[in-house]
């Protein structure tokens, strides 16, 4: 089954500052791969998805980006972070043998200041 | 619109059943999700069930599926304080190709003692 890591843990960042958020997925190859952020006490927010290596689609403007360098890593940038990036963000994957269920990672929780 | 509904909050005595709704958007979503979120941490499937059934049993877990009014629910039997959590329903519309999901809004269960 996968195993979804993300890191780091928790990250407290100023505003203005950039911002790389990294999650790596074991245990099946040729992923989805999905970015949430949930604000407190909130749902979820889909982000980003991306069905392979380079391709990335985005569901929401905003001052973040995703990118795929590998096919099971998933990084979470920002140039800038804005107060409003503040939350808790998951990475997911689909794939492997159960294609359609979704696994989470343990999550990120990001503090702007 | 594209929203998953559930209520709120639920508030159970500890060995009472909880029940957990959930209306989803698409009638042709094939699967049909329930999650578990503890404080703090990612989300964790707890159960499904397949479009063309009406109740899936898994130990203390009931789902129910009302195909006709877009329904499902979420039996948790002898609840216990650890079910303390947020509980998302999810569902894929028949037509993601990506298999991007709809995640409801949640409905955190307290569980008193």
């Amino acid at each position: 089954s996968q195993t979804i890591h993300q890191w780091p843990a928790t990250l407290v960042q100023p505003v203005g500052s950039p911002l790389s958020l990294e999650c790596t997925v074991e245990g099946t190859s040729n992923p989805n791969l999905y970015w949430y952020r949930q604000a407190a006490g909130r749902g979820l927010q889909l982000l980003f998805y991306s069905v392979g290596i380079g391709q990335i689609s985005s569901e929401v403007p905003q001052n973040l980006s995703a990118s795929r360098p590998q096919d099971r890593q998933f990084i979470l940038s920002s140039k800038k972070l804005l107060l409003s990036d503040s939350g808790f963000y998951l990475c997911a994957c689909t794939g492997g043998d159960r294609g359609y269920e979704q696994y989470f990672g343990p999550g990120t929780r990001l503090t702007v200041t | 619109g594209e929203d998953v509904e559930q209520s709120l909050f639920l508030s159970v005595r500890e060995g009472d059943s909880s029940v957990i709704n959930c209306t989803y958007t698409d009638s042709s979503s094939t699967y049909l999700y329930w999650y578990k979120q503890e404080p703090g941490a990612g989300l964790q499937l707890l159960t499904y069930i397949f479009s063309n059934m009406d109740m899936k049993q898994d130990q203390r877990l009931t789902v129910l599926l009302n195909k006709k009014d877009k329904h499902l629910s979420l039996r948790i039997a002898d609840t216990q304080t650890g079910d303390s959590a947020i509980y998302f329903c999810a569902e894929i519309p028949g037509t993601s190709g990506t298999y991007k999901y709809i995640f409801g809004t949640g409905t955190r269960l307290k569980v008193l003692a």
